[in-house]
């Protein structure tokens, strides 16, 4: 099984709203990691967690916040989000090596109102 | 962060080969060269990457610089299913963690 998969696939939310998304790999893989992706733009790196644990935030605004509660699952909470932070939200996985592949999600559409 | 520089957009006719240009220049000596692309309402799919020596690969294959400044993906045979934006990437290590530094990516066309 070499799928990442994230729900939902779409989101509307208000400004005022709490949501969270969700993304779950069963491939063993020990790094995962969330991405921002606004049209035609590449993907940007936000979080990277290894071993369950955060070891990169790329000075990501406080009302995104992550989550890792085990090795397979990776959440990213949401609150008082602004319009501008409408966009894709990807997620991935690999393997802690020195060379390793990423296996992207499908995404999570988010549109905030 | 090292950074790459690819042209905005190729064409190609079906059944043709492909280069697809990436500079580099900033480069470190333990940055990996990597290749992704994204079609169209799906996330980014891995398809080759490298150090230092050409990479093969069932997909395509990754053709770099002596000097590493600049690298090429080559897709031997376009099909239509391989129109695509296409990422030059470098792999990076910040804080003894690994991260991808896309570039701005490539739309590539393929034409019947």
């Amino acid at each position: 099984d070499t799928e990442v998969t994230q729900t939902p696939k779409h989101l509307v939310m208000g400004m005022t709203n709490k949501k969270s998304l969700k993304c779950e790999q069963h491939m063993g893989h020990r790094a995962m990691y969330w991405y921002k992706q606004k049209a035609k733009k590449p993907p940007e790196l936000m979080f990277v967690y290894s071993y369950e644990k955060l070891s990169i935030n790329e000075s990501v605004p406080s009302r995104f916040s992550p989550e890792c509660p085990n090795s397979s699952l990776l959440n990213l909470h949401l609150h008082a989000l602004q319009p501008e932070d409408s966009a894709l939200y990807l997620c991935a996985s690999s393997q802690l090596a020195v060379t390793y592949e990423q296996y992207f999600g499908p995404g999570t559409r988010l549109t905030v109102t | 962060d090292a950074k790459t520089t690819q042209p905005n957009s190729m064409e190609s006719n079906e059944e043709e080969p492909v280069h697809l240009p990436c500079n580099h220049s900033t480069i470190s000596g333990t940055d990996y060269i990597h290749w992704y692309r994204q079609l169209p309402s799906q996330g980014p799919e891995y398809v080759i990457h490298g150090l230092t020596s050409n990479v093969n690969n069932r997909m395509a294959s990754l053709a770099i610089a002596e000097d590493r400044k600049s690298s090429t993906l080559i897709l031997h045979r376009a099909t239509l299913r391989d129109a695509a934006v296409y990422y030059c990437i470098l792999r990076v290590v910040q804080g003894g963690s690994e991260k991808l530094v896309f570039g701005k990516g490539t739309k590539l066309t393929v034409n019947p």
